[in-house]
């Protein structure tokens, strides 16, 4: 696609509850991230992937969250035991190589009540 | 200005007029950064970016401005437009180049009046 896509762009869960959300990257795209932004902060940095592996998980905040990206093109983050903290809007981005600039997708809303 | 919990910094400019905006980094070893524009419900769009070995970049009505003394970056966007207005971003890459995650600073709300 032109550009990065997110689903779904808007998710309400109650506390307790697994989640997924789905990135769906620009085509040709080897490297993807996920950023974490909550109200009114920057985005925060949460797991970088290369191909298929994740290079760097460290900004993942807990082992509830987990991403996976098995055919080195749509990624999946879950959240299991969704807590009201988790609040927050989830974004993907992805760039050629890994190298700089790259694009972001329009995120997904998380609402956990 | 600093930010206090949720509030953002704020600058308002006419249409017209230039508008700058600055960002404080912490980290020494940054070499990249880059300056994004984020509109509501939208993810952060790239505007410009700059290497460590660079003190100023153009780009269209644009330009980025680094002092590694300092440590401060500055955006100026030229003739301010309505469209504008945003919550821009600086970043920095601190992880030496091998990684190419991002860190943000919390952002800067840009008014344009018409």
């Amino acid at each position: 696609g032109a550009g990065v896509s997110q689903t779904p762009s808007n998710k309400v869960t109650e506390k307790g509850k697994y989640v997924e959300l789905r990135c769906d990257p620009i085509s040709g795209h080897t490297a993807l991230y996920w950023y974490r932004q909550s109200l009114g902060q920057g985005p925060e940095f949460l797991i970088y992937f290369q191909g298929t592996g994740a290079a760097d998980d460290s900004g993942l905040p807990n082992d509830r969250f987990f991403a996976v990206r098995p055919e080195g093109s749509v990624s999946t983050l879950k959240i299991q035991r969704t807590e009201r903290g988790d609040s927050a809007v989830y974004l993907c981005a992805s760039s050629l190589d890994g190298r700089y600039g790259y694009t972001f997708g329009s995120g997904t809303r998380l609402t956990v009540v | 200005g600093e930010s206090v919990g949720l509030h953002l910094p704020t600058l308002s400019v006419q249409e017209g007029d230039n508008s700058i905006i600055n960002c404080a980094y912490s980290n020494s070893a940054s070499d990249y950064f880059i300056w994004y524009k984020q509109e509501s419900g939208k993810g952060p769009q790239f505007i410009i970016d700059i290497r460590s070995n660079m003190d100023k970049r153009q780009g269209q009505r644009v330009t980025v401005l680094l002092n590694k003394t300092v440590k401060h970056l500055s955006l100026q966007i030229a003739a301010t437009q309505p469209g504008d207005s945003a919550v821009y971003f600086c970043a920095e890459n601190r992880s030496g180049g091998s990684n190419y995650k991002l860190t943000f600073g919390k952002g800067t709300l840009l008014t344009v009046n018409p």
